[in-house]
C-alpha cells in the first residue's frame, strides 16, 4: 500500500537555527498538509497546500514557517529560526481530494527537538 | 468552527474486555468522521471512517456509527487485545474543508 514518508525521523537543532523537514506524499495525491503534536497534547493543524500554493493555514503558522513543493515528489516544511516551543512531532499528510470523502494519510512523523 | 470532543483518558483495560471511547462533534453541514490510531512510537493511521448519517465504519474489530441525532461517533471493540494499546483520535472533516480537526486523543492500555 502506498504511504507517506518523512525524513528525518528525529532532528535535533539549536535554538535560532533553520530546519527543513521533508515529506514525500503519496504519488497520486494532490493535497498536502503539515500537522504538529507537542508531547502529550492535541494534534494541531498547521497548513494545507494545493496547486503550489497555501490553501489554508492556522494561527500557529506564522512568518517563521514556510512550505514548498520544490519538485514533483517532495513537500517541505521550513522553520527559519527555531524556538524551544517548536519542539514537537511534525506530521506530513496527503489526500487524493479536498472534500469530506477524502481521508488524510499521514507519515510516521519527524520528532523535532530544539535545545 | 468545527470541533471534536472525545472522552479523556487514560483508559486501562484487561484483555478481552469491551472498549468504548466516546466522541461527539460540532459542525456545520455534513462532515465526515474518522478514527485514527497512533501506536507507540508510530504515526497516525486511519482506523475507520463514516461519511454520512447511520454509516458504520469498521476495521480490525473496531466499529463506530455516525449518529447525526446525537452528533456522536463512539468507537467500540468487543474484545480488546494487548496489541490494541495505543492513542485513539476522533477527527472530523467538514463539507468543503481541506483539513481534519482532531479530538484530544484517548490513551488506551490493555493489560494481559
Amino acid at each position: 500500500e502506498p504511504e507517506v514518508t518523512q525524513t528525518p525521523s528525529h532532528q535535533v537543532t539549536q535554538m535560532g537555527q533553520e530546519v527543513i523537514l521533508r515529506c514525500v506524499p503519496i504519488s497520486n495525491h494532490l493535497y498536502f498538509y503539515w500537522y504538529r503534536q507537542i508531547l502529550g497534547q492535541k494534534v494541531e493543524f498547521l497548513v494545507s497546500f494545493y496547486n503550489n500554493e497555501i490553501s489554508e493555514k492556522s494561527e500557529i503558522f506564522d512568518d517563521q514557517f514556510s512550505v514548498e513543493r520544490p519538485d514533483g515528489s517532495n513537500f517541505t516544511l521550513k522553520i527559519r529560526s527555531t524556538k524551544l516551543e517548536d519542539s514537537a512531532m511534525y506530521f506530513c499528510a496527503s489526500s487524493e481530494g479536498q472534500g469530506r470523502n477524502s481521508p488524510l494519510h499521514f507519515g510516521n512523523g519527524t520528532r523535532l527537538t530544539v535545545t | 468552527g468545527d470541533s471534536v470532543t472525545q472522552m479523556e483518558g487514560p483508559v486501562t483495560l484487561s484483555e478481552e474486555a469491551f472498549l468504548t471511547i466516546n466522541c461527539t462533534y460540532t459542525a456545520t453541514g455534513y462532515p465526515s468522521l474518522f478514527w485514527y490510531v497512533q501506536y507507540p512510537g508510530e504515526g497516525l493511521q486511519l482506523l475507520l471512517k463514516a461519511t454520512k448519517a447511520d454509516d458504520k465504519g469498521s476495521n480490525k474489530g473496531f466499529e463506530a456509527t455516525y449518529r447525526k441525532e446525537t452528533t456522536s461517533f463512539h468507537l467500540e471493540k468487543g474484545s480488546v487485545q494487548v496489541s490494541d494499546s495505543a492513542v485513539y483520535f476522533c477527527a472530523l472533516k467538514g463539507s468543503n474543508d481541506y483539513k481534519l480537526s482532531f479530538g484530544a486523543g484517548t490513551t488506551v492500555t490493555v493489560r494481559a
